[in-house]
């Protein structure tokens, strides 16, 4: 069965300082994975998506993901963070050999900037 | 396109009654999904389809029914609502199996 994990439940970074946000994953197929926003009282946005080739992805608002698959990782970063990044991040995985189709979330990520 | 619009964005309901939250897309998806977020939680996948006439269970199933008539509507029904069923509802829906999965802006419910 496929699952993901965010092992942090909030991370705190000042503003201007690199942001690493992290996700972990099992899938027993290839994984499709991808990264959301959410901010408050607002549905999820998409940010980038891994389906296969480079394992460096590039993804809205300057934010980017890297695959490792021996680390099966897929951990979310920015160079330099923003106030405006505050927000809950989610990770999510699909196994493409999965009949199911299911899409499955982490239990997301807080995220704080502080000026 | 309006995407995935979800009605409606919020609803009390006494305990025992029933509602239908409703979720419509225009973007022709195959994929639909329903989620629920409890506060300060991750999303929970209640129901799924694959196409108009298919439906399938998700993590969490009980207390719901879903039905799939056509691409674009893809209904949530809550029967004797209870307590443990207050949260938020998300509708979603993706073209592809690897593609990117598009919400719906959410429907907070209170059961009391």
């Amino acid at each position: 069965a496929q699952s993901v994990a965010q092992p942090e439940d909030q991370v705190n970074v000042a503003e201007g300082n690199p942001l690493t946000v992290k996700c972990t994953y099992s899938v027993s197929g290839n994984p499709y994975l991808f990264w959301y926003v959410q901010y408050p009282n607002r549905g999820l946005q998409f940010l980038l998506k891994y389906i296969t080739g480079d394992n460096l992805v590039k993804g809205s608002y300057g934010f980017e993901a890297e695959f490792n698959k021996s680390q099966t990782s897929f951990h979310l970063k920015k160079p330099s963070a923003l106030v405006s990044d505050s927000a809950l991040y989610f990770c999510a995985v699909r196994d493409e050999d999965s009949s199911a189709s299911k899409i499955i979330f982490g239990s997301g990520t807080r995220l704080s900037i502080r000026p | 396109n309006a995407g995935v619009t979800q009605t409606p964005k919020f609803r009390i309901l006494k305990i025992g009654q029933s509602m239908t939250l409703q979720c419509t897309q225009d973007m022709n998806h195959n994929y639909m999904y329903w989620y629920r977020q409890d506060p300060g939680m991750g999303l929970k996948l209640i129901y799924y389809s694959v196409g108009a006439g298919i439906t399938d269970k998700g993590e969490v199933p009980n207390g719901y029914n879903v039905s799939r008539s056509t691409t674009e509507d893809f209904p949530l029904r809550l029967e004797l609502a209870a307590p443990s069923q207050t949260s938020v509802y998300f509708c979603a829906s993706s073209p592809l199996a690897q593609g990117r999965t598009f919400f719906g802006q959410g429907t907070r419910l209170t059961v009391v």
